[in-house]
């Protein structure tokens, strides 16, 4: 297993762009995580999945912030129309393996690192 | 008021001294807490986590839990400058299997 992969690994968009940031998480984890982190703060958590359901989303994302994990594998995270204050390195995290499927445990990716100019 | 706190430092610290991390937190239904590892331009690595009060060791690290005083701590003994990195507090959301993160503590140890 190769852990969890992000892609891409930067992104340099343009005020008012639309971007996708893809997660494919440990293979056998059920949860997927996105975080947003800025330098000098912890990691914000953004959204939850549990296989393909979406169970928990912060009340501070923003409608121009959808996530979806069509079939429980990988995820995808959108951002439309950019703004300067979404520069930020996405994380992406997984935990809850099969065999012991209430482990709270995440691991992260290496992130996204997005640049909006 | 943060759901969790952490004096963001820098700690310095001296070679080989022990250096002592604190984190409080304010849900009182939170059941597990972590420490993450955090070096500049990396994502976050787990080190330690407690579910019981009292204390945990594993090598170096000690990890401390005060559920009555919201409080979790981690130990680093015989600090050595590889350890210089900013440190994580992560606690669980009530009925949630979210982490809800701290700001972290920049920890610096002196050659």
């Amino acid at each position: 297993d190769t852990g969890v992969s992000q892609n891409p690994r930067h992104k340099i968009t343009k005020r008012g762009q639309n971007v996708t940031f893809r997660c494919d998480p440990i293979s056998e984890h059920n949860r997927l995580y996105w975080y947003r982190q800025t330098l000098g703060q912890g990691p914000e958590f953004l959204t939850y999945f549990q296989n393909e359901a979406q169970l928990e989303k912060s009340r501070l994302l923003s409608d121009r912030f959808s996530a979806e994990r069509p079939k429980g594998s990988f995820s995808t995270l959108e951002i439309q129309r950019t703004e300067q204050g979404d520069s930020a390195m996405y994380l992406c995290a997984s935990s809850g393996p099969r065999q012991e499927p209430t482990n709270e445990k995440l691991f992260f990716g290496s992130g996204t690192q997005l640049s909006v100019l | 008021q943060k759901e969790v706190e952490q004096n963001s430092g820098p700690l310095s610290v001296p070679e080989g001294a022990i250096a002592s991390l604190n984190c409080t937190y304010s849900d009182r239904g939170s059941q597990s807490f972590f420490w993450y590892r955090q070096y500049s331009g990396k994502s976050p690595e787990l080190i330690m986590f407690i579910y019981s009060n009292g204390d945990k060791e594993d090598g170096r690290f000690t990890a401390q839990l005060n559920k009555a005083s919201q409080y979790v701590s981690l130990l680093i003994r015989d600090s050595q400058p590889s350890d210089s990195a900013t440190y994580l507090c992560a606690v669980n959301g009530a009925s949630s299997y979210k982490l809800i993160f701290g700001s972290g503590t920049r920890l610096l140890v002196r050659p």
